[in-house]
């Protein structure tokens, strides 16, 4: 079981908004980061705090965070965003922790 | 470019032990640490630990769950990094992966937050056990 917790499946019109929220008591003290991972693939660092993105990552893709949530927006969805999308956070010591992940299909 | 090699695939019999290599390249292998993160089949992604190779620190850190059951260790003069998993069992069957940490440094008047994230990931090694 996980201490973060994400909805397993979302759904997106093509050209929607969607929003894939994180939700643990780690929220509250630390900021989240967001990976992308793709079907037989390595996870991509898409998000790190705070709300920034890595070289590559398309400015659709942005985070948020509010007392023990942290969200996920990604705007203008596309085809390619047909991806699970994990939550990270952290204790005091450099831990990890993820979420269950959130399969997003785009419609 | 930063690039983390892992190898294909290990099989292994319940009880015995894998040693999973990863070799880092495209750094400074000593400035990063690393994180061994796994991931079962249909499964989410699950923390292991952490190896900080700086001499100045030379640190492990280990979840919880695998305490008394992993080591992680690493080779500096070969920028290889290794996750060792005793006594496996089935339930160990999984993709394990190896990524290098980032930090993000946050200041305040009252503290100083450093933010740990995983910016460049491993292809995976493949663990079975199977009997």
């Amino acid at each position: 079981s996980s201490d973060l917790t994400q909805d397993p499946a979302v759904s997106v019109a093509l050209g929607q908004t969607v929003r894939i929220t994180c939700q643990g008591d780690s929220l509250r003290n630390y900021f989240a980061t967001w990976y992308q991972q793709k079907p037989g693939l390595a996870p991509v660092l898409l998000i790190y705090p705070k709300d920034n993105r890595p070289s590559g990552i398309p400015d659709r893709f942005s985070g948020s965070s509010s007392g023990d949530t942290a969200s996920l927006s990604i705007a203008g969805s596309q085809a390619e965003d047909e991806a699970t999308y994990y939550c990270q956070s952290q204790d005091r010591y450099g831990h990890l922790s993820f979420g269950g992940g959130t399969k997003l299909t785009v419609l | 470019q930063v690039q983390m090699l892992q190898s294909g695939a290990e099989v292994k019999k319940p009880g015995a032990s894998v040693k999973v290599p990863c070799k880092a390249s495209g750094y400074t292998f000593t400035n990063h640490i690393i994180n061994w993160v796994r991931q079962a089949p249909g499964q989410g992604l699950e923390w292991m630990g952490f190896m900080d190779p700086d001499p100045k620190y030379n640190l492990t850190g280990y979840a919880q769950k695998f305490q008394g059951r992993v080591s992680m260790t690493w080779n500096t003069s070969t920028s290889t990094a290794y996750m060792e998993l005793n006594n496996l069992r089935s339930e160990d069957t999984a993709m394990y992966y190896c990524a290098r940490v980032s930090v993000e440094i946050f200041s305040s008047e009252f503290q100083e937050v450093h933010y740990y994230y995983l910016d460049v990931w491993g292809t995976g090694t493949t663990v079975s056990v199977s009997s």
